[in-house]
């Protein structure tokens, strides 16, 4: 049972333009989220966070939006560069200890 | 050291065969996971540790897979009787508290291959 999803698998990108990667869940109870960036061959690398008081966070060019009653949240990067091509994972929790992760969205930002 | 340390970064075994997995997490994290990585999925939970006693061992496939951190720093992974769906990336995590307000740092993970 997969409390966290992303749907995309994979999404393409001119560099300089807005990525949009989107996750959903189905717990009510998940009151922390988090977004992770993985390059191959290493651990997930933290990215970015919003709990569940907040609706935006942002830190650069990373915006995370938390749409609680959707039970929705994306990651906007802006402006995409060839660097941020990794593999993203959201991830949410409950109170903080057990973390879902979904399944990742492979991004490919081309020059 | 200045990150999560996971060791081997690659195993390669038998079926039938007993594992162990090493993390050393960041100095001074109280908060350990581990996590399990098949291709193309995304970490799966097995289980949580705050300071030496497991928090949350819900994750655990089965009997066969045990995790111990006897010091409150150091943990192993340990699998008996291995299994070919045994074969991924573990992931070891380590946190300063609970995860509210503190994220996951990762190791880069042991990759597991069962032949």
């Amino acid at each position: 049972d997969q409390q966290v999803k992303q749907n995309s698998p994979s999404l393409s990108v001119q560099e300089g333009r807005i990525s949009i990667l989107n996750c959903d869940y189905t717990n009510s109870m998940f009151d922390y989220f988090l977004w992770y960036k993985k390059y191959p061959a290493e651990g997930p690398t933290f990215l970015i966070s919003i709990s569940s008081i907040k609706d935006k966070n942002e830190d650069g060019r990373f915006t995370v939006f938390l749409n609680k009653s959707a039970k929705h949240l994306s990651l906007h990067i802006v402006p995409s560069q060839p660097g941020d091509s990794a593999v993203y994972f959201c991830a949410a929790s409950a109170s903080g200890n057990q973390f879902y992760f979904g399944t990742g969205t492979s991004l490919t930002v081309i020059p | 050291g200045a990150g999560v340390s996971q060791t081997p970064s690659n195993k390669v075994t038998e079926k039938g065969k007993y594992v162990e997995l090493r993390c050393d997490p960041i100095s001074g994290h109280t908060a350990l996971y581990w996590y399990r990585q098949s291709l193309g999925q995304g970490p799966e939970f097995l289980i949580y540790f705050q300071g030496t006693g497991a928090a949350d061992d819900s994750g655990l496939p089965n009997d066969r897979f045990f995790a111990v951190r006897p010091e409150g720093s150091v943990s192993t992974l340990k699998i008996q009787r291995t299994e070919r769906g045994d074969s991924a990336v573990y992931l070891c995590a380590s946190s300063s508290g609970t995860g509210d307000g503190g994220e996951l740092f990762f190791g880069e993970g042991s990759r597991l291959t069962v032949l």
